[in-house]
């Protein structure tokens, strides 16, 4: 069974630009997870979408975004980006069952240096 | 105060020791998760706990959900346990929350 998958892999870009990410979940999974990891800082919570809705969002600006296409993949954008944004962004995936609890699987992330 | 600790934050051990990481938290919760990650940013989720114990290979995770805690148990450590570990907690929405981690070397 394919696990996440995420691309790309590395992504550079210059302040004030826009950067798009992408995640494609295990096969089944309806929920997509994304998290930031900043240098020297822990897994910090960004956005959950879950059949094409966004169910939750962690406490970041606006110009975070992204959106859930019907095939359940993932976009992650970040607009006007700034040097504090260069992260390790990270992408998981679930079944999405609710009350269960479940497990998020997550992929091998893409690494946004904004210089 | 972060709403889930982890300690100790490094730990340097030799190989074959018997290694204990401790996660303490704040928040009610449906789920706690242990994660290792690798050098690069590779991450694999270890366990799933709800309550009791659950043990996979050489690790064992515990939770006591009374006393908001887990403990995650490496027995005979290898060097290539070497990772961070990270402990989530999983809250109503499925928002996970994590730990700042514990980086775990094992030398041979």
């Amino acid at each position: 069974e394919a696990g996440v998958t995420q691309s790309p892999t590395h992504l550079i870009k210059t302040r004030g630009q826009q950067a798009t990410l992408r995640c494609s979940p295990i096969s089944g999974h309806t929920s997509v997870y994304w998290y930031q990891q900043a240098l020297g800082l822990g897994l910090q919570f960004l956005l959950w979408y879950d059949e094409g809705e966004e169910r939750n969002r962690g406490n970041f600006p606006p110009r975070f975004s992204g959106r859930q296409f019907p095939n359940y993949s993932s976009e992650l954008n970040v607009n006007a980006l700034e040097l504090e944004d260069s992260a390790l962004y990270l992408c998981a995936s679930s079944t999405g069952q609710e009350p269960k609890v479940y497990e998020q699987y997550f992929g091998p992330g893409t690494r946004l240096t904004v210089t | 105060k972060n709403e889930v600790e982890q300690s100790p934050q490094n730990l340097t051990a030799q190989e074959g020791e018997f290694i204990t990481i401790n996660c303490s938290y704040s928040v009610g919760i449906s789920a706690l998760h242990w994660l290792q990650q690798h050098p690069g940013g590779g991450i694999v989720s270890l366990f799933m706990l709800s309550s009791g114990k659950k043990k996979h290979g050489r690790l064992i995770a515990t939770i006591n959900i009374q006393e908001k805690h887990s403990s995650l148990h490496i027995t005979a450590s290898h060097p290539r346990d070497s990772a961070v570990y990270i402990c989530a907690v999983e809250e109503v929405g499925s928002r996970l929350t994590f730990g700042e981690g514990t980086q775990l070397t094992v030398n041979p």
